[in-house]
């Protein structure tokens, strides 16, 4: 079963406008981390936001902000005002605490392709 | 954020050659570096971990013998991908995991392998 998945392989959105990026997770671990990746065409993976599984508030970063929804297994990612250099792939991801030798690994989902219009 | 280096940026070598990558820590110890792999237009699928005076733990069908890994200091891994083929042609990323941040990890820029 997908652990990440991302449903919206394109999305589209006007300069200026917000837009929201799905992510829904699995996990039965309680302490677990969310994060959001950009990806332009060169390739470098950009840290964008991260939410931890306790974390009682949604995390904010600049134009960034992640819905986290913890009952609802959401973690979106919403861009506000978008610029034209928004153009990328986004990728959720998670780290699930258990502990071990497979501390920190993630798990990524399909990711979502968008473009931004002028 | 920390910074993490990679080399070559781009290869292309013939088939039935081995190319070493290397993954670079640049301002921290890294006790585990992750390797993965990604086609183009797909998601990062993560092909070992790499940890530090030990044995790399392989993901689920990568071939340890094809996909040498070697973390020999606190700031270096290489990848070597042995008697390389075209079907091994793809963008191969790596990143440092720094424990003190969120559990972090810092991505390398990307090697992108061409095996003609």
């Amino acid at each position: 079963a997908q652990k990440i998945t991302q449903t919206q392989p394109g999305m589209f959105v006007q300069e200026k406008e917000a837009v929201t990026l799905d992510c829904t997770y699995d996990t039965s671990d309680p302490s677990y981390g969310l994060f959001w990746y950009k990806q332009p065409s060169s390739g470098e993976m950009i840290f964008l936001i991260y939410q931890g599984s306790y974390d009682q508030q949604n995390a904010t970063e600049g134009r960034y902000s992640l819905n986290f929804q913890k009952a609802r297994k959401s973690a979106n990612l919403v861009i506000s005002a978008s610029q034209l250099g928004d153009s990328a792939m986004y990728f959720c991801a998670m780290r699930e605490d258990a502990g071990g030798t497979s501390y920190g690994k993630l798990t990524f989902g399909q990711g979502t392709i968008l473009t931004v219009h002028p | 954020g920390a910074v993490v280096s990679q080399h070559p940026s781009r290869v292309i070598c013939k088939s039935g050659t081995s190319v070493k990558i290397e993954c670079r820590s640049l301002d921290f110890q890294a006790t585990t570096m992750f390797w993965y792999r990604q086609f183009p237009k797909q998601s990062l699928m993560l092909m070992a971990t790499s940890n530090e005076g030990s044995k790399a733990t392989y993901e689920q069908g990568v071939e340890k013998d094809k996909f040498l890994i070697n973390h020999a200091s606190l700031t270096l891994s290489t990848l070597t991908v042995t008697s390389a083929h075209p079907e091994d042609s793809s963008f191969y990323i790596c990143s440092a995991l720094r424990t003190s941040v969120n559990g972090e990890q810092f991505f390398g820029p990307g090697t992108r392998l061409t095996v003609l």
